[in-house]
C-alpha cells in the first residue's frame, strides 16, 4: 500500500537560508510523487511532480526536488527562503487503486528576517 | 481559466444535522474528488468521480456521507447527521489528466 512520511511537522529558517523539507513515501509500484503548498484559509497548489524521466524535478516559486529511488525520497528544497513562502507542505503519492491522492501529514514551513 | 469552485466557504452546524457542499470542477475535468482534511493533518480522499461514475469510495463514511455527480459536471457531498468529528475542511479537486489535480479553496466546517 502507498504511503507517504514526512519529517518534521515544523521547520523554521530565516529569510535567504535554505529551505529542505524531507518526504519517504512508500509504494508498491513506480511512484507519481507530488509537492503541494497550502497558504491558510486556501486551497492546495501544486508545486512541482515527479512521474517519469529525469529525477530532479523542477517547480514553481524556486522550488525543485530530487526522486531517489534507492532510499525511497522526494525531499523538497529552495538554495534562498522568502517571507512568502511560509505556509504548509504537503508531500503526496499517488495511490495504487486509481489517480486519487494519499498525503504526509504536512509540514509547516515559517520564515523569519 | 476559471478554478475549481466550492460553496459554501465556511458553515457551522449543530450534531445531528445536515449539511451538504457544493463543488463546481474546472470546464472539461472528467474526474473529480472530494477529500476531508482534518486539522494538522493531510488531506484524505472520501469519493472519486469520473464523469458521474464512481471511481473509489472505500473511505466514505456511508451511512452518513453520500455524494453524487448527476451530470457529471458539478458535486454534491452531504453529511446527515453530522457529528463533532466532522468538523474538518473538505476539499474539492479535479483533473484532465491523471497526474494532476487542481484544488478548490475548501469548504470549513464546524460542527457544534
Amino acid at each position: 500500500a502507498q504511503s507517504v512520511t514526512q519529517l518534521g511537522s515544523h521547520v523554521s529558517v530565516s529569510e535567504g537560508a535554505l529551505v529542505l523539507l524531507r518526504c519517504n513515501y512508500s509504494s508498491s509500484v513506480p511512484p507519481y510523487l507530488f509537492w503541494y503548498v497550502q497558504y491558510p484559509n486556501q486551497g492546495l497548489q501544486l508545486l512541482l511532480k515527479y512521474t517519469t524521466g529525469a529525477t530532479l524535478v523542477k517547480g514553481i516559486n524556486g522550488f525543485e526536488a530530487e526522486f531517489k529511488k534507492s532510499e525511497t525520497s522526494f525531499h523538497l528544497t529552495k538554495p534562498s527562503a522568502h517571507m512568502s513562502d511560509a505556509a504548509e507542505y504537503f508531500c503526496a503519492v499517488r495511490g495504487q487503486a486509481g489517480t486519487a491522492l494519499i498525503f504526509g501529514k504536512g509540514t509547516t514551513l515559517s520564515v523569519s528576517s | 481559466e476559471a478554478g475549481v469552485a466550492q460553496s459554501p466557504r465556511y458553515k457551522i452546524i449543530e450534531k445531528r444535522q445536515s449539511v451538504a457542499f457544493w463543488c463546481n470542477p474546472i470546464s472539461g475535468h472528467a474526474t473529480l474528488y472530494w477529500y476531508q482534511q482534518i486539522l494538522g493533518q493531510g488531506p484524505k480522499l472520501l469519493i472519486q468521480f469520473q464523469n458521474n461514475g464512481v471511481v473509489d469510495d472505500s473511505q466514505l463514511p456511508k451511512d452518513r456521507f453520500s455524494a453524487e455527480r448527476l451530470k457529471g459536471v458539478d458535486s454534491t457531498l452531504k453529511i446527515q447527521p453530522a457529528k463533532l468529528e466532522d468538523s474538518a475542511v473538505y476539499l474539492c479537486a479535479s483533473s484532465f489528466t491523471e497526474d494532476t489535480q487542481y484544488f478548490g479553496p475548501g469548504t470549513r466546517l464546524t460542527v457544534l
